[in-house]
């Protein structure tokens, strides 16, 4: 089955620093990349996501690349925010099944 | 759009009690619900997936007898934990997507219960 491995697993960057978070995947099957933002006590919320015939996707400060041919898939965050501080969880799934394997979460601090 | 309700927020209760746990789409209709549990500090696991009309689908070493799922309408998935257990205590949350859109859709969750057994 998919495995999704993800680091680091805690980052503190000054705030207006980018901050770059990476996943690999091991289901070459796999097609669809979401990313989950989730503050403490709260719901993941989805902030971008990507599937597997685009190597890139850009929305404001967000971007997410993917490289299928060595499975990685990064979330890049530009011009940190404290508000920007939580947990993201990537994740991956294919088209033939519907369950979302999550990634082991990182911690990501913006400092003032 | 695409908007999860999850309730009840929070439950506290004693051991052996039986909990209930809902969980619905309000403006989409979700071919397919999925139940997770969060312990502090870690990533959510999937515990089954739901799809209307039919049985749940546990993942390996959740106990179906134990964690009880009904998805008996398009909007709407029951998670039941029966005998509830101190062990039992944790962060259940719910999510729920649609294929009626096709191919794979995003999976938008539920604020999450909280349950602490006593």
């Amino acid at each position: 089955g998919e495995n999704v491995e993800q680091h680091p697993s805690t980052l503190s960057v000054q705030e207006g620093d980018s901050a770059v978070i990476k996943c690999t995947y091991s289901d070459s099957a796999s097609n669809y990349f979401p990313w989950y933002k989730q503050e403490l006590g709260k719901r993941p919320q989805l902030i971008i996501d990507i599937r597997s015939n685009v190597g890139e996707k850009k929305d404001q400060r967000i971007a997410v690349t993917l490289n299928k041919t060595a499975k990685h898939f990064s979330l890049h965050i530009t011009e940190t925010q404290p508000e920007d501080s939580a947990v993201y969880f990537c994740a991956a799934t294919s088209y033939n099944t519907d369950k979302l394997i999550f990634g082991t979460g990182t911690r990501l601090q913006v400092f003032p | 759009g695409a908007v999860v309700s999850q309730h009840p927020s929070w439950v506290i209760c004693k051991s052996g009690t039986s909990v209930k746990i809902e969980c619905r789409s309000l403006d989409f209709q979700a071919t397919t619900m999925f139940w997770y549990r969060q312990f502090p500090k870690q990533s959510l696991m999937l515990m089954a997936t739901s799809n209307e009309g039919s049985k749940a689908t546990y993942e390996q070493g959740v106990e179906k007898d134990k964690f009880l799922i009904n998805h008996a309408s398009l909007t709407l998935s029951t998670l039941t934990v029966t005998s509830a257990h101190p062990e039992d205590s944790s962060f259940y949350i719910c999510s729920a997507s649609s294929r009626q859109l096709g191919g794979n859709q995003p999976q938008h969750f539920g604020d999450g219960t909280r349950l602490s057994i006593l």
